[in-house]
């Protein structure tokens, strides 16, 4: 099973909102990232969780919050977006960090 | 200049056609390169990892030259289910993933 599964497939959100991307991986990947995709631009690099913790930020506003829970699960805490956070926004994991990735189908976000 | 830099095209290739895509990367220390693919709205998938040898899939064939830092993949007999855009991953030491920028593949009838 080659599966990242992500939730929701869409969403909409008021720049005041509160809310969370999922992504869940039962592969026993040890690394899980966060990716974030304009349209027509490759995938740009969010977060690396590698062992369960923090080990790459890259430079991303604080309004964007990462959390792995276990080994299984990642997620992303969405606070105050801007409507310029408006994109693809992809998971991957892989069984550690520098070896292949594979990606989740993305969540699709809207800030209004 | 950008660490990993990619013609983006459109290629616009006859069904049947040969087409080849070169990717380009700065970073001498690179340890890992592959090749994805991405259709319109989907996620990338892996489509080969690209090996100091050379490799083949199939149709496609990916070719690493470290002395140059370039990397190539060859699609033989395109098919109209190839047509996305083409991604160049370079793995670097501590660094993880960098994308290059995409080539997009048109495959004609």
């Amino acid at each position: 099973d080659t599966e990242v599964t992500q939730t929701p497939k869409h969403l909409v959100m008021g720049m005041t909102n509160k809310k969370s991307l999922k992504c869940e991986q039962h592969m026993g990947h040890r690394a899980m990232y966060w990716y974030k995709q304009k349209a027509k631009k490759p995938p740009e690099l969010m977060f690396v969780y590698s062992y369960e913790k923090l080990s790459i930020n890259e430079s991303v506003p604080s309004r964007f919050s990462p959390e792995c829970p276990n080994s299984s699960l990642l997620n992303l805490h969405l606070h105050a977006l801007q409507p310029e956070d408006s994109a693809l926004y992809l998971c991957a994991s892989s069984p550690v960090t520098q070896e292949t990735q594979y990606f989740g189908p993305g969540t699709r976000l809207l800030v209004l | 200049r950008k660490e990993v830099e990619q013609d983006p095209g459109p290629f616009n290739v006859p069904e049947g056609a040969t087409v080849a895509f070169n990717c380009t990367y700065s970073n001498s220390a690179s340890q890992s390169f592959f090749w994805y693919r991405q259709d319109c709205r989907k996620e990338p998938k892996l489509l080969m990892s690209v090996y100091s040898s050379g490799n083949e899939d199939g149709r496609f064939t990916a070719q690493l030259n470290r002395a140059s830092q370039y990397i190539s993949l060859l699609i033989r007999d395109s098919k109209l289910s190839d047509s996305a855009t083409y991604l160049c991953v370079v793995n670097d030491y501590g660094q993880n993933f960098v994308f290059g920028p995409g080539t997009r593949l048109s495959v004609l009838p």
